[in-house]
């Protein structure tokens, strides 16, 4: 099955510094990455997605890039801020009808003002 | 408009008890979800149902069994509990179209004594 990797499990950065977050899969027939974000005590939320027909997505801040050849994904935060702290998770759809996620496991990101 | 709810928030077990976990969702989504969240291995998924009346095994579907009688509910059984189960359990839902986020419940946290 598939198997996703995520890098590192804790990143600590200085406010307005980038920070990026590398996961690795698996399963070359995945085609759907989803971020998710879960601050401390609270549900994980969506933050950005790709489909494996595109190479890069950018919202505002946060970016991912996908390189479909060597089975990584990354997530590019810039210009942090202290309210982006949090636990970030990787995660990966392993079958065509896209109905299954296969997490990572976590990156806690702490920005310093 | 609630979302995705869960009851309860918190329990605490002996070991060896039974008890249900509830997850509802008003969005009219066919997919519904139950991880668990354990500190260092991210969300892996229990068990899952992609419609009414169905169901299916996730990564961990051990020790555990669900039902989906009705579309907006997607139930959580622990027949006969361990401490191993102590966790965070999340519910999700999504909708069967082209987008594919998944939306998460606040999350019980469960203590097997």
């Amino acid at each position: 099955g598939e198997n996703v990797e995520q890098h590192p499990s804790t990143l600590s950065v200085q406010e307005g510094d980038s920070a990026v977050i590398k996961c690795t899969y698996s399963d070359s027939a995945s085609n759907y990455f989803p971020w998710y974000k879960q601050e401390l005590g609270k549900r994980p939320q969506l933050i950005i997605d790709i489909r494996s027909n595109v190479g890069e997505k950018k919202d505002q801040r946060i970016a991912v890039t996908l390189n479909k050849t060597a089975k990584h994904f990354s997530l590019h935060i810039t210009e942090t801020q202290p309210e982006d702290s949090a636990v970030y998770f990787c995660a990966a759809s392993p079958n065509t009808g896209f109905q299954k996620l296969v997490f990572g496991t976590g990156t806690r990101l702490l920005v310093s003002p | 408009n609630a979302g995705v709810t869960q009851t309860p928030k918190f329990r605490v077990l002996k070991t060896g008890q039974s008890m249900t976990l509830l997850c509802a969702q008003d969005m009219n989504h066919e997919y519904m979800y139950w991880y668990r969240q354990d500190p260092g291995m991210g969300l892996r998924l229990i068990h899952y149902s992609v419609g009414e009346g169905t169901t299916a095994k996730g990564e961990v579907p051990d020790g555990y069994n669900v039902s989906r009688l009705k579309k907006q509910n997607f139930l959580l059984g622990l027949e006969s509990a361990a401490p191993s189960q102590t966790s965070v359990y999340f519910c999700a839902s999504r909708s069967a179209g082209t987008r594919h986020e998944q939306y998460f419940g606040p999350g019980t946290r469960l203590t097997v004594t």
